[in-house]
């Protein structure tokens, strides 16, 4: 069965530290992977996306995420962290076939330290 | 360009009563998916169309939950009657290509009282 785990609940981070997101996935063919964020009083909206290539993916605010097949890992991971990225990051699954029907996992809250 | 919109963004109501949660994709869009995220917990799939059909409606937890897609352009999701179990947040979502990346709406926050 498909599933998305996310192992951190709630991570507490200083401005201008370095941060990575942990994602593991259960999945029984190549996935298509995601990371979406959450700001509050938004929506979701797509930080970056793995299908099929250089498994060093750069998305948008300057976050990059690495896909490991061996580990079933897709870490979300930013250099240096700015206060506006206080926010909820999901990472999602799903099939490189078909219809695009994304699992996710719980979610990761970020808060951000002066 | 427009992105995903979602009416209402909140809905407070008591049990029993009906609800009724609209979806605007971004136009051009034949897929839409519906999502929702119960609290505390993961964000689940409900339901996809293409244009008006029903492609797949395997995660829609209950006959309470009637999903319409009238036409192919908006969406709906009605819940009638509403249980308490039903609140969370809804989230609707688009894409162009059947396998394409999805874009989603703010979301409609639920609750059921």
């Amino acid at each position: 069965a498909q599933s998305v785990t996310q192992p951190d609940i709630h991570i507490t981070v200083s401005e201008g530290a370095s941060l990575e997101l942990r994602c593991n996935y259960s999945y029984g063919a190549t996935p298509y992977l995601f990371w979406y964020v959450q700001s509050p009083g938004q929506g979701l909206q797509l930080l970056l996306k793995y299908f099929s290539g250089d498994t060093l993916v750069q998305g948008i605010k300057g976050f990059e995420a690495e896909f490991k097949r061996s580990q079933s890992s897709f870490n979300l991971r930013k250099p240096s962290v700015h206060w506006s990225d206080a926010a909820e990051y999901f990472c999602a699954v799903g099939r490189q076939t078909g219809a695009n029907n994304l699992f996710f996992g719980t979610g990761t809250r970020l808060t951000v330290i002066p | 360009e427009a992105g995903v919109t979602q009416f209402p963004s909140h809905s407070v109501i008591e049990k029993g009563q009906t609800v009724t949660l609209r979806c605007d994709p971004i136009s051009g869009h034949d897929n839409l998916y519906w999502y929702r995220r119960v609290m505390g917990k993961e964000i689940k799939f409900l339901l996809h169309f293409v244009k008006e059909s029903k492609q797949d409606e395997s995660g829609m937890p209950n006959n309470r939950f009637l999903a319409e897609r009238t036409g192919g352009t908006y969406s709906t999701l009605k819940v009638q009657p509403a249980e308490l179990e039903d609140s969370g947040v809804y989230f609707c979502a688009s894409s162009q290509a059947f396998a394409g990346v999805a874009f989603f709406g703010q979301g409609t926050r639920l609750t059921v009282v």
